[in-house]
């Protein structure tokens, strides 16, 4: 069982919608989440990264939330724009080693229309 | 945007050939690490390196190898494809973080090779 769940699986919203992606973990010990956008194509780019002290961290229209209590994190996009269709991963690093293992969602498939 | 560069983008290939996926960054890096994604699917760690010289084996079973000569070169080698190959191949880095670790540097990726064994 994956150790990262994203809900929904994929989501449809109108140009200028709000959206709210969902990330529930059990990584366990917790260092940080972050969550990355993936265009079709391209490599993921890194959005937010959240320690366990952070509940919140904004980065334009994307806002991200943490609940370290219950695990859970999510990802708001205000007003939605063409350009926001993309995937988008939840990642949540441990402190298991110097790395930091990484535990990857399998992403949510958002699809702004116009 | 991240200076981290994979070529080829697509390569198509016949079963048995040997290939070597390139990766540099320009960024100065000392971590370096190998992806491997499939539609609908959680990126798996194939390979990864603290620096010149270091490298490490991932989460993920593999038949290929890597080396790690130079900081901002990071090759990934196949010595014989097959058709359970065929996949999008990540390359990422990132610097090191506070006290040396990683934990919070965020990842830059490339922007992938798709490689498809025939």
């Amino acid at each position: 069982k994956n150790q990262v769940e994203q809900s929904p699986q994929s989501l449809i919203i109108l140009e200028g919608k709000n959206c709210t992606l969902q990330c529930n973990y059990t990584v366990s010990p917790f260092s940080n989440l972050r969550w990355y956008k993936q265009d079709t194509g391209r490599g993921p780019v890194s959005l937010t990264i959240m320690t366990f002290s952070e509940n919140t961290k904004s980065n334009g229209r994307y806002t991200a939330t943490l609940d370290a209590d219950t695990k859970q994190s999510s990802l708001h996009i205000t007003a939605s724009q063409l350009s926001d269709s993309a995937s988008y991963i939840c990642v949540v690093s441990d402190r298991g080693s110097t790395l930091g293992r990484l535990y990857f969602g399998r992403g949510t498939q958002l699809t702004v229309w116009p | 945007e991240a200076d981290i560069y994979q070529t080829p983008r697509y390569l198509v290939i016949g079963t048995g050939k040997k290939i070597t996926l390139e990766c540099s960054q320009t960024m100065g890096h000392d971590k370096m690490y190998w992806y491997q994604q499939d539609p609908g699917m959680e990126l798996h760690l194939i390979h990864y390196s603290y620096g010149v010289n270091s490298t490490e084996k991932g989460d993920l079973s593999s038949e290929s190898t890597v080396s790690r000569i130079r900081t901002e070169h990071f090759p990934l080698t196949l010595e014989s494809a097959r058709p359970s190959h065929t996949s999008q191949y990540l390359c990422a880095s990132s610097e090191n973080g506070k006290g040396g670790m990683a934990y919070n540097s965020p990842l830059h990726f490339g922007n992938g090779t798709r490689l498809t064994v025939t």
